[in-house]
């Protein structure tokens, strides 16, 4: 049971760059998020997802886009890399939503925009 | 957005002393409070979610306590051991949110 997997761990971006974080759970979570962590703040939602086919912003959605196809997968897109994308970014899934049942997160993916 | 408050932001303990630390909220609005530790290098791992006012929750030497009415939950740790270092996050789920609000977690040194 690997939990949550985040591929990669990490990357260097030159700014205008696009690439997608994969994300995969393997424990039929229906709520899966991304979060992004920046020195000295708490970790902020990007986009979360309810279930297959849908998605929502969370706090900071703004140059990112997701997807959530299957109940396994949820990529985020960066189209247009800025050096303000700069940040650890943790895939996240749980069983309920609503705060019910903790956070499992993944390993993370540590992006350079340069 | 929800304020989630946690102090202290650091602090460094000897093994063997117990401390505690805050994570406060606004008292209305409220739907759980979780607890998660956060190793150097590790991805944050869930410690307890609480949902009831009073509620105490215990694993091993570690124990959280929560108080919905006046907006605040604490963590305490019994005998703090070298392997306890790590930074203590708090988050807030909202009544009809699917987001929870982190807050900038309280990061334990502790010393040999």
């Amino acid at each position: 049971n690997a939990g949550v997997t985040q591929t990669p761990k990490f990357r260097i971006l030159k700014i205008g760059q696009s690439m997608t974080l994969q994300c995969t759970q393997d424990m039929n979570h229906n709520y899966m998020y991304w979060y992004r962590q920046d020195p000295g703040m708490g970790l902020k939602l990007i986009y979360y997802s309810v279930g297959a086919g849908i998605t929502d912003k969370g706090e900071v959605p703004n140059g990112y886009n997701v997807s959530r196809s299957t109940t396994e997968d949820f990529p985020l897109r960066l189209e247009l890399a800025a050096p303000s994308q700069t940040s650890v970014y943790f895939c996240a899934s749980s069983w309920v939503g609503e705060g019910n049942s903790p956070l499992h997160f993944g390993n993370g993916t540590r992006l350079t925009v340069t | 957005i929800l304020n989630v408050e946690q102090s202290p932001q650091s602090l460094h303990v000897q093994e063997g002393d117990s401390t505690n630390f805050t994570c406060s909220f606004p008292s209305s609005n409220f739907y759980a409070l979780h607890w998660y530790r956060w190793e150097t290098a590790k991805s944050p791992e869930a410690l307890f979610v609480m949902t009831l006012n009073g509620d105490e929750k215990k694993k091993g030497r570690i124990s959280a306590t929560l108080n919905t009415k006046e907006g605040y939950s604490y963590l305490y740790i019994k005998g703090s051991q070298p392997e306890d270092s790590a930074t203590y996050l708090c988050a807030l789920g909202g009544a009809g949110s699917y987001q929870l609000t982190f807050g900038k977690g309280t990061k334990l040194s502790v010393i040999p």
